[in-house]
């Protein structure tokens, strides 16, 4: 059971290349989002996934897009990166309100 | 006001000890509760979920005061194990979780 996989774990892009952040979970979860967490904030949610098909922003959207095609899957594009977007990146997921289960994260740099 | 507000820290305790952390959340209308533990650079992993009856795991034990808004973790007989930052989490619906950013633990031979 791989529970919620993220790909890349580590990243560095030059300043306004675009990039996909992966995210894939095995475990039939409806509920899908992504993360930032920088130093002295905490994790701040970018944008969030209900189902398939349906995307929501959430505090910090500003410079990605996501899409949720299936239910498995749930990519954060990054447009034009910034070094502003250099952070650590974290995909969560979960069935219902029992807490959400986290991938190991993307660690981004941007130049 | 911030929406969940933790101590930082750190709280540097021996091994053997007892330690409490606090946290206070600002929408009555959360519904879930939950303590999450992360270690330096790692995922946050959930330690446990918080009812207002008060629950228990092990050395772990939370609290939640829906009236005050207010939810406790206390970690007894504390393990060297236990050094990590501690995450007080709350949502509203299923659908997004607010996180504080968390108090950090040291516990030292």
């Amino acid at each position: 059971n791989a529970g919620v996989t993220q790909t890349p774990k580590f990243q560095v892009l030059k300043t306004g290349q675009s990039m996909t952040l992966q995210c894939a979970q095995d475990m039939n979860h409806e509920y899908m989002s992504w993360y930032r967490q920088d130093p002295g904030m905490g994790l701040r949610l970018i944008h969030y996934s209900v189902g398939a098909g349906i995307t929501d922003q959430g505090e910090v959207p500003n410079g990605y897009n996501v899409s949720r095609s299936t239910t498995e899957d749930f990519p954060l594009r990054l447009l034009s990166a910034a070094p502003s977007q250099t952070s650590v990146y974290f995909c969560a997921s979960t069935g219902g309100n029992y807490g959400y289960t986290f991938g190991s994260g993307t660690r981004l740099t941007v130049v | 006001r911030k929406e969940v507000e933790q101590d930082p820290g750190p709280f540097n305790v021996p091994e053997g000890a007892t330690v409490a952390f606090n946290c206070t959340y600002s929408n009555s209308a959360s519904q879930s509760f939950f303590w999450y533990r992360q270690d330096c650079r790692k995922e946050p992993k959930l330690l446990m979920s918080v009812y207002s009856s008060g629950n228990e795991d092990g050395r772990f034990t939370a609290q939640l005061n829906r009236a005050s808004q207010y939810i406790s973790l206390l970690i007894r007989d504390s393990k060297l194990s236990d050094s990590a930052t501690y995450l007080c989490v709350v949502n509203v619906g299923y659908s997004t979780l607010t996180f504080g950013k968390g108090t950090m633990l040291l516990v030292s031979p």
